[in-house]
């Protein structure tokens, strides 16, 4: 059960888009599409964005969206906004039913 | 509204223990399997367990296997979190979270607030 490995910090300019990568093996993401990317602001409980590797929750904005290729899945946010400041994980069903997160991506802003 | 409130956290002993509950409201609670999910202080998440609908089935964490039993109570709409031989790494803000489905918790799309456990050495 080795974390899924996401960059510590990404960054970018209102209006821009940036993607989040998220790398496992082919024992987690690479062998199923249940792949979910949550939302977390300092001291606020996790909020789910993406289920199912490209499924968005209601209320949640399409400018938030998901892919995967491989042992990789990525979160897109496009139109970047001030409010999408926050850190991001990924997270994977793995092997014998157990799931696994990522280390986790501070997102900035500029 | 779905609502999730966690209680029964607090400080412990290590090789002590704590039960902590989660009463759910808002949902047709047994349809949905559960789980929960723990974040240590300044890290990220990790996942810890979860439940299916029905309670037949229970999944861990290498780290709490054989330590955390997961339960849950369908007619309380409670669940439950024991906890023994407490470890210092247990430390740690533990949410309970609402699957997206009823057997397989894949994805959880409603959280707790959390509680803090914290377990001294």
């Amino acid at each position: 059960q080795s974390a899924l490995t996401q960059p510590a910090s990404v960054s970018g300019s209102p209006g821009q888009s940036i993607t989040i990568s998220c790398t496992g093996t082919s024992s987690d993401v690479g062998s199923n599409n249940l792949v979910s990317w949550y939302q977390q602001y300092p001291g606020k409980a996790p909020k789910l964005l993406i289920y199912e590797v490209t499924e968005r929750p209601s209320g949640v904005s399409n400018r938030f969206s998901g892919s995967k290729s491989g042992d990789t899945a990525s979160l897109t946010i496009s139109g970047l906004q001030a409010e999408d400041e926050a850190n991001y994980y990924c997270c994977s069903y793995a092997r014998f039913s157990t799931l696994v997160f990522g280390g986790g991506t501070k997102l900035t802003v500029l | 509204e779905v609502q999730l409130l966690e209680s029964g956290g607090g400080l412990v002993q290590s090789g002590g223990s704590l039960r902590l509950s989660c009463a759910a409201s808002g949902f047709t609670f047994n349809n949905y399997a559960m789980g929960w999910v723990r974040q240590a202080p300044g890290r990220g998440l990790e996942w810890v367990s979860f439940i299916s609908g029905s309670g037949g089935s229970a999944y861990y964490a290498d780290s709490v296997k054989g330590r955390f039993t997961i339960s849950r109570d369908n007619s309380k709409n409670t669940l439950y979190l024991q906890m023994n031989s407490l470890r210092a790494e247990d430390t740690a803000v533990y949410y309970c979270a609402k699957a997206t489905s009823l057997v397989g918790a894949t994805a959880f799309d409603s959280w707790g607030q959390g509680t803090l456990v914290t377990v001294s050495s």
